[in-house]
């Protein structure tokens, strides 16, 4: 049981370039987010998905896609960088229910120049 | 959710208990308190949470006003590990469908 699993651990964008940052788990959660971390400040939400193929908006969507076609996957797509992208990504999941804890991973690094 | 408001940082001597308070006047009927911790840049980790009643497990305790309009994290015995950034939110569910992080408290412990 690996939990939540994200993969790249640090990335080096050049502006304009798109990527994809992956985000699995293996606990059969359904609910599951994408956070950005900036210097000094707390997470916020970019997109979630409550489901296989249910996917919403969050606090900082812009410039941010996602999909779910399965219940383990929640790739984050940005579609072209720009340097205020550059910060800490955090995957999260949790079981379905709504009165539950959430499993973070250990974050992705990304630097746009 | 509720608005959560926290102290910026605090400071606590190792193997002391440290005791991180959080207000949340405007907390509805049905709302909880979670608490996360957030170590050196790592992904944040679940603590506990409750609605009511004071609840404790095997990392901490948390005792809610009977007014429901504050709240304390209890670390008992404070080690080096416990410094991290803890967060408090006040939400109907903790599920990964949208927690709103503040800045959260800083907790420093002193060896």
């Amino acid at each position: 049981n690996a939990g939540v699993t994200q993969t790249p651990k640090f990335q080096v964008l050049k502006t304009g370039q798109s990527m994809t940052l992956q985000c699995a788990q293996d606990m059969n959660h359904e609910y599951m987010s994408w956070y950005r971390q900036d210097p000094g400040m707390g997470l916020r939400l970019i997109h979630y998905s409550v489901g296989a193929g249910i996917t919403d908006q969050g606090e900082v969507p812009n410039g941010y896609n996602v999909s779910r076609s399965t219940t383990e996957d929640f790739p984050l797509r940005l579609l072209s960088a720009a340097p205020s992208q550059t910060s800490v990504y955090f995957c999260a999941s949790s079981y379905n229910y709504r009165n539950t804890e959430a499993f973070f991973g250990q974050g992705t690094r990304l630097t746009v120049v | 959710d509720a608005k959560t408001t926290q102290p910026p940082s605090m400071d606590c001597a190792e193997g002391r208990a440290a005791n991180l308070p959080c207000n949340h006047s405007t907390i509805s009927g049905n709302e909880y308190v979670y608490w996360y911790r957030q170590i050196h840049s790592q992904g944040p980790q679940y603590i506990i949470h409750g609605l009511k009643n004071n609840e404790t497990n095997e990392m901490a305790s948390l005792i809610i006003t009977e007014d429901r309009k504050s709240s304390t994290l209890i670390l008992p015995h404070a080690t080096l590990r416990d410094t991290a950034v803890y967060y408090c939110i006040v939400r109907v569910g903790g599920g990964a469908d949208g927690l709103t992080f503040g800045k959260g408290t800083h907790l420093i412990i002193q060896p």
